[in-house]
């Protein structure tokens, strides 16, 4: 079975550019997390989707990040425009259910580097 | 809110000898808790968790985790570090009402010498 998919693995963009981020999830999962870790800090929620709904986005940073997940599939993060302070690793996660406890899933990372 | 702190950032090990990675929690409620790890090149893998159930949890790869509700700690243990143990670990928490969100530590990279 697959696991949970990202792409690209790296992307270096210009400031002010626009970057999407993609993710797959494990076939199943209904819910779909995205995560971001700037260099040196903690891993950040940044938003949870159960299936094609937004159920919690407190920790997107700003407005120039756009999250979809279209059809409760596969999801885009858009970053538009990108800043420096954007730079860093960003995770997507998933799992079969969101009762406490239990199992998410991460996939490998998408690194961005601003410049 | 919850927190998760790891003290220290960076801790080194001789193959062979024990690993204590620490991580301390704060919650006002009952939490779930995690450990994770990053391979070089990898993404993050369960290495175990505590789902308010045995205290002493164990895990993959020989790791395992007790939990102490009055230290507030979950630290993470291995009696006998092998090279390929050298990673970054991650502890988080998780508590009611988010929804399985899971709140991290700031990591620990973990390195094994000969």
């Amino acid at each position: 079975e697959a696991g949970v998919t990202q792409f690209p693995s790296h992307s270096v963009i210009e400031k002010g550019q626009t970057v999407t981020l993609r993710c797959d999830p494990i076939s199943g999962h209904d819910n779909l997390y995205w995560y971001r870790r700037v260099m040196g800090k903690e891993i950040k929620f940044l938003l949870h989707f159960v299936k094609e709904s937004k159920q919690d986005e407190s920790g997107m940073p700003n407005n120039r990040f756009l999250a979809e997940r279209t059809g409760g599939t596969y999801s885009t993060l858009k970053v538009q425009p990108a800043e420096l302070e954007d730079s860093g690793v960003y995770f997507c996660a998933s799992s079969q259910e969101f009762t406490l406890g239990n199992t998410i899933y991460f996939g490998e990372g998408s690194w961005l580097t601003v410049v | 809110a919850q927190s998760v702190t790891q003290l220290g950032s960076h801790v080194s090990v001789s193959e062979g000898a024990l690993v204590l990675l620490r991580c301390n929690y704060s919650s006002s409620v009952p939490p779930y808790l995690f450990w994770y790890v990053q391979y070089p090149n990898q993404g993050l893998q369960l290495l175990l968790k505590y789902t308010s159930a045995a205290t002493l949890v164990k895990g993959i790869n020989g790791f395992e985790a007790e939990f102490k509700k009055s230290e507030t700690s979950f630290h993470l243990t291995k009696p006998s570090a092998h090279m390929s143990d050298a990673a970054e670990y991650f502890c988080a928490v998780s508590v009611a009402g988010t929804a399985s969100k899971l709140t991290f530590g700031t990591g620990t990279r973990l390195q094994v010498t000969l």
